[in-house]
C-alpha cells in the first residue's frame, strides 16, 4: 500500500462545476499538507499549504484536512477551463527537510 | 526570473553516457531538492541540500546518481553510465527552510536512448 493514494481520473467536468479531489495517507504522523497544480510540460505550481487539520480558503479554492480520517480534499469552485491540469496532494512529516511524499496526481479537464 | 531553473529543458543521450542536470533556486533560499517524476505518477524525492551539505540523499536509486551544491546555491544532479530506466523529469525545488512551502522549476524531461 502506497503512503499516499490519489484517484489518478481522469476527471472531466463542466465549466462552473464544483470539483472535489481527495487524498488519503496512511502515516499519522504526517503535520504539512499541500496541494499543488501541474500542468502539462511545467513544474508542480503550489496552490495550497496547511497544518491542522480543518478548512483553508483562497479565493475558489478550498483545503480541507481531516487528521483524525487520514483524508485530505481540495475544493474548486465555479471551475474554468484554465483549471484543467493536473492536482498532486503532498504530505510532509515534521522536520522531514522537504521530503514531500505525493499522491499520483488526478487529472482533471474542465470543459467550456 | 524569480523562480527556479533547471537546464537543460530537455536531454536526450545514449544509455550508459553520462549526464550533469542543473538546477538554479531562488535567491536566497537555503534548501534544495531534487525529485524524480515518471509518467504519470507523483514526484519522488531523491535528495535533499541545507546549504553545501546533503541533509538527505535516501532517495538516490543507486550510486550512479550523485548531486552536489559547492557553493550552497547552484545544484548539479549528476548520472553515470544512464539506463533507459532513469528516463523521467527530473524536477528541482527550494525553499527558505525546513518545512516551509517548496518551489519547482519545470524540470529536465531526460531521454535515454
Amino acid at each position: 500500500q502506497k503512503e499516499v493514494e490519489q484517484d489518478p481520473g481522469p476527471l472531466s467536468v463542466p465549466e462552473g462545476a464544483i470539483v472535489s479531489l481527495n487524498c488519503t495517507y496512511s502515516n499519522s504522523a504526517f503535520q504539512y499538507f499541500m496541494w499543488y497544480r501541474q500542468y502539462s510540460r511545467k513544474g508542480p505550481e503550489l496552490l495550497m499549504y496547511t497544518y491542522s487539520s480543518g478548512n483553508k480558503e483562497d479565493g475558489r479554492f478550498t483545503a480541507q484536512v481531516d487528521k483524525s480520517s487520514k483524508y485530505i480534499s481540495l475544493f474548486i469552485r465555479d471551475s474554468q477551463p484554465s483549471d484543467s491540469a493536473t492536482y498532486l496532494c503532498a504530505m510532509l512529516l515534521y522536520n522531514q527537510g522537504g521530503k514531500l511524499i505525493f499522491g499520483q496526481g488526478t487529472e482533471l479537464s474542465v470543459k467550456p | 526570473g524569480a523562480g527556479v531553473s533547471q537546464t537543460p529543458s530537455n536531454k536526450v543521450t545514449e544509455k550508459g553516457k553520462y549526464v550533469e542536470l542543473r538546477c538554479d533556486p531562488i535567491s536566497g533560499h537555503t534548501a534544495l531538492y531534487w525529485y524524480r517524476q515518471s509518467l504519470g505518477q507523483g514526484p519522488e524525492f531523491l535528495i535533499y541540500f541545507q546549504g553545501t551539505g546533503a541533509a538527505d540523499d535516501s532517495g538516490l536509486p543507486n550510486d550512479r546518481f550523485f548531486a552536489v551544491r559547492p557553493e550552497g546555491s547552484v545544484s548539479t544532479l549528476k548520472i553515470q553510465r544512464t539506463e533507459r530506466g532513469d528516463s523521467a523529469v527530473y524536477l528541482c525545488a527550494s525553499s527558505s527552510g525546513v518545512n516551509s512551502p517548496l518551489h519547482f522549476g519545470n524540470g529536465t524531461r531526460l531521454t535515454v536512448t
